[in-house]
């Protein structure tokens, strides 16, 4: 399996930022699969931004929620970011992943691992 | 959220040496940790999950331990592709949390 980011490395402030994470390999509606951005601002460590399952169900950092939409479309093999109202704060390196989950919520004894990384787009937001 | 706090923040190895890298959680977060690699301009690399067990593929060098709120990954016989970043996560409860990066340099 290989993921792989798209969208655009330059916002102005305000603006919508839209990122797509394509699916090749293998089966993007698997029970056995959640999908995940996470991103890394410039010199820093790893944010976790939110899953989405195969089935549509989402999960969001809260610190992000209100500008937040993942999305996941099984027909195109690809899951998709929405984060409105951007700042120069959304700078960063954004990774899709795959995570090892076996439920709905992947967390506890459910999930064993983001195990298949995107190589990560960067993001730049400035005026 | 669960603060994850890693220490050192860097450290120095030699080619054949072993080192410990210590992660600890702001409460109880039982075995639910993570541990990954991430090498300079690529993506983070899943070694560890459960707090020990070792991903597929990941050498057997790489060995996680712990539980609670303290939690060390050591990795023996240090090679030359090792002197890298590591970070752990914790996945006990949302938001999903990682800790700042260890640094691992050549001595």
């Amino acid at each position: 399996v290989q993921l792989q980011e798209s969208g655009p490395g330059l916002l102005r402030p305000s603006q919508t930022l839209s990122l797509s994470c394509a699916v090749s390999g293998g089966s993007i509606d698997t029970g056995n699969y959640s999908w995940t951005w996470i991103r890394q601002h410039p010199g820093k460590g790893l944010e976790w931004i939110g899953y989405v399952y195969y089935n549509g169900l989402t999960s969001y950092n809260p610190s992000l929620k209100r500008r937040l939409t993942i999305s996941i479309d099984p027909s195109q093999t690809q899951f998709s970011l929405r984060v409105r109202f951007v700042t120069a704060a959304d700078t960063a390196v954004y990774y899709c992943a795959r995570v090892a989950c076996t439920s709905n919520d992947c967390y506890k004894g459910w999930f064993y691992g983001m195990d298949v990384w995107g190589q990560g787009t960067a993001v730049i937001v400035s005026s | 959220d669960i603060q994850m706090t890693q220490s050192p923040s860097s450290l120095s190895g030699s080619v054949g040496d072993k080192v410990t890298i210590t992660c600890r959680a702001s409460q109880n977060i039982s075995t639910w940790l993570a541990w990954y690699q991430q090498k300079p301009g690529r993506a983070p690399n899943l070694l560890i999950y459960k707090a020990s067990s070792l991903e597929s593929g990941v050498p057997s060098r790489f060995a996680g331990s712990g539980s609670g709120t303290e939690f060390t990954l050591t990795i023996t016989s240090l090679q030359p592709d090792d002197f890298v970043i590591y970070y752990c996560q914790q996945y006990d409860s949302y938001p999903i949390t990682f800790g700042q990066g260890t640094r691992l340099e050549i001595k």
